[in-house]
């Protein structure tokens, strides 16, 4: 059964720093979202993408963040100078829209030095 | 704003109880309300998830009722085991739109 993919795993990074969260989403799939999720709290949504622009963001998807579909199959999130506030569990999400199951990616942790 | 609430928080139940959750939502707008199972460390897995055009479904020993006059909607376990203990989530959402998570409920199933 095809999966959600996500890298890396986990990823540690100093305050101030870019970085970039990458995902894979299934293939036939059209709509695509970030969520997170900070330790011991619920799911966040963040921001949701098709066809090819952010069709709704969050409050918390600030100028600090943005997303791309570099090609055909990742999906990014960056997020341009970290905070310690932004480290939480990543998850990316794929669907193929029409109030259809979204699919969950496993996950990046991402630490905030 | 966009809000669902989601009871209890926490829940201990011996193997082979019932167990029930509850989740409500704000926007009366939503019309796709799915349930996602986490066990620590994990991604969130679809269990389960109800449309606004259906009052009941099941799977096996899952089920879950939407109200949507009260905009209540619940997830029922049956016969719990062990293996379902893990941290349950409510969403909802329209359509091709975000979900909006509950807070979770950390189900604990005593063998």
């Amino acid at each position: 059964e095809p999966e959600v993919t996500q890298t890396p795993s986990h990823q540690v990074t100093q305050m101030g720093q870019e970085v970039i969260l990458r995902c894979v989403p299934i293939s036939n799939h059209l709509y695509f979202y970030w969520y997170r999720q900070i330790l011991g709290q619920k799911v966040e949504f963040l921001v949701s993408f098709y066809n090819n622009e952010i069709s709704e963001k969050s409050e918390i998807f600030d100028d600090q963040f943005s997303v791309e579909r570099p090609d055909g199959s990742n999906f990014t999130l960056k997020i341009r100078s970290t905070k310690l506030e932004d480290s939480a569990m990543y998850f990316c999400a794929s669907g193929t829209g029409g109030g259809e199951t979204q699919y969950f990616g496993p996950g990046t942790r991402l630490l905030v030095l | 704003g966009e809000n669902v609430e989601q009871h209890p928080s926490t829940l201990s139940v011996q193997e082979g109880d019932s167990a029930v959750i509850k989740c409500t939502y704000s926007d009366s707008a939503s019309n796709y309300f799915p349930w996602y199972k986490q066990e620590l460390g994990k991604r969130p897995q679809l269990i389960i998830d109800i449309r606004s055009n259906v009052g009941e479904k099941k799977d096996q020993r899952i089920a879950v009722t939407l109200n949507k006059t009260a905009k209540h909607f619940s997830l029922h376990i049956t016969e719990t085991q062990p293996e379902d203990s893990a941290v349950y989530f409510c969403a909802a959402g329209i359509d091709t739109d975000k979900l909006i998570f509950g807070t979770g409920t950390r189900l604990q199933v005593f063998p």
